[in-house]
């Protein structure tokens, strides 16, 4: 079954900074790999995800990932992390191999914003 | 806003007793998941629905049941409710039910058992 690890449940950056979230996926099959953003007291959002084709993928409020099949890895960046960045962020991929397409969701990783 | 909406925002209620959470997916969508998150399980997929029918099951209790209606929307159903119980509960919908349709996520219902 697939299975996703985000690593680091907390990460602290500087306004301004570069945002790193890391993100690992374990899948026998090639996977279909999501970011989601959760404002607090709010439901999930997408930022971007991965299905075919080009590696790196764009997404919304600046973000991007990039797929690497090689090191099994889908990490979220963005050059410079703004105050309204901070949010729990959570990488996703689909199941796959019985067909079905709900979600397996990692633990997620607290962002905060340095002023 | 997604456009999926679910009702009630909060719920409290006792040890025991049952409960049912409402979703309305975005207009067109024929699927609808349930998730749960909780700070111990973290989120978890619970179940899906295409255009009435169930077409998945995750890591749902036997004291949880959930129907699609004719309409689309749909209802999970809580029974003999314990504190463990207590979460929040995510609707999601999509177009279809395809690996890369996005899932359209609800503001989600708080469910405390007291």
């Amino acid at each position: 079954a697939q299975s996703v690890t985000q690593l680091g449940s907390h990460v602290s950056v500087s306004e301004g900074a570069l945002v790193l979230l890391r993100c690992n996926y374990s899948s026998s099959v090639p996977p279909y790999l999501f970011w989601y953003v959760q404002y607090p007291n709010q439901g999930l959002q997408l930022l971007l995800k991965y299905t075919t084709g080009a590696t790196l993928v764009k997404g919304i409020n600046g973000f991007e990932a990039e797929f690497k099949k090689s090191e099994t890895s889908f990490h979220l960046t963005k050059p410079s992390a703004h105050m309204s960045d901070a949010a729990e962020y959570f990488c996703a991929v689909s199941e796959l191999v019985t067909g079905a397409n709900n979600l397996f969701f990692g633990t997620g990783t607290r962002l905060t914003v340095i002023p | 806003d997604s456009g999926v909406t679910q009702t009630p925002k909060h719920l409290i209620t006792a040890t025991g007793q049952r409960v049912t959470l409402r979703c309305s997916p975005r207009s067109g969508d024929l699927s609808v998941y349930w998730y749960q998150q909780s700070l111990d399980q973290g989120l978890q997929f619970l179940i899906q629905y295409y255009n009435g029918e169930e077409r998945a099951k995750g890591n749902i209790l036997e004291r949880f049941s959930a129907q699609q209606f004719p309409d689309l929307h749909s209802e999970l159903n809580l029974s003999s409710l314990e504190l463990g119980d207590s979460a929040l509960y995510f609707c999601a919908s999509s177009l279809r039910q395809g690996y890369t349709d996005t899932q359209y996520f609800g503001p989600g219902t708080r469910l405390t058992v007291l």
